[in-house]
């Protein structure tokens, strides 16, 4: 499976935007970048997937990089319950549909 | 409310024992997945179960084993059971085989003493 990096911790002030990193440079055609968060004390919960063009629902958006190598995650106005670790993952449209989770992203938000 | 059900939420037990964690999922969802989380090992995917039948394993140990019941819910059992089996088992269900998107429960707690 293909593998992602993402910085270990980042911190956002409430109410600002937050844009959260995630690499991927060994990413075949047929993967999708998918996002998950775990908030503390909870399952996983999906925020958004996408495979090539950019993506929006209620929670964020998802930039995907024209060559598909590196991906951003966008919290428009980060609130204190965005806290969480947020993880970048690939998915295999034509495999299995097992998710693969890395270390993610611990986002800290500053009132 | 993610609509898993996972029940025990919390179990302690002892080495060598054997325990049986069960997920209730989505109304609708055919698709079953089971996850451990542990401090070392971060999110591990353990098994999925698509309509009764196994569809994938994952990094599931010989002593784990689990199933799908005909009405969707699974159940994992842990036999001889040690100390590293000490984690937070996450059950998540999907209405396919092949979904977008994965629906987790609140998770269950072993700890193994």
């Amino acid at each position: 499976d293909a593998k992602t990096t993402q910085p270990n911790s980042m911190e956002s002030n409430e109410e600002e935007p937050v844009h959260l990193p995630c690499n991927h440079s060994t990413i075949s055609g047929t993967d999708y970048i998918h996002w998950y968060r775990q908030l503390p004390s909870q399952g996983p919960e999906y925020v958004i997937h996408g495979l090539t063009s950019n993506v929006n629902n209620r929670m964020a958006s998802l930039a995907i990089a024209e060559d598909r190598k590196s991906s951003t995650l966008i919290l428009h106005r980060a609130t204190l319950r965005d806290a969480a670790v947020y993880y970048c993952i690939l998915r295999d449209g034509t495999g299995a549909n097992n998710l693969f989770f890395g270390t993610g992203t611990r986002l800290t938000v500053i009132p | 409310d993610s609509g898993v059900t996972q029940t025990p939420k919390h179990l302690i037990t002892a080495t060598g024992q054997r325990v049986t964690l069960r997920c209730s999922p989505r109304s609708g969802d055919l698709s079953v997945y089971w996850y451990q989380q542990s401090l070392d090992q971060g999110l591990q995917f353990l098994i999925q179960y698509y309509n009764g039948e196994e569809r994938a394993k994952g990094n599931i140990l010989e002593r784990f084993s689990a199933q799908q019941f005909p009405d969707l819910h699974s159940e994992l059992n842990l036999s001889s059971l040690e100390l590293g089996d000490s984690a937070l088992y996450f059950c998540a269900s999907s209405v396919k085989m092949m979904d977008e998107k994965l629906f987790f429960g609140s998770g269950t707690q072993l700890s193994v003493l």
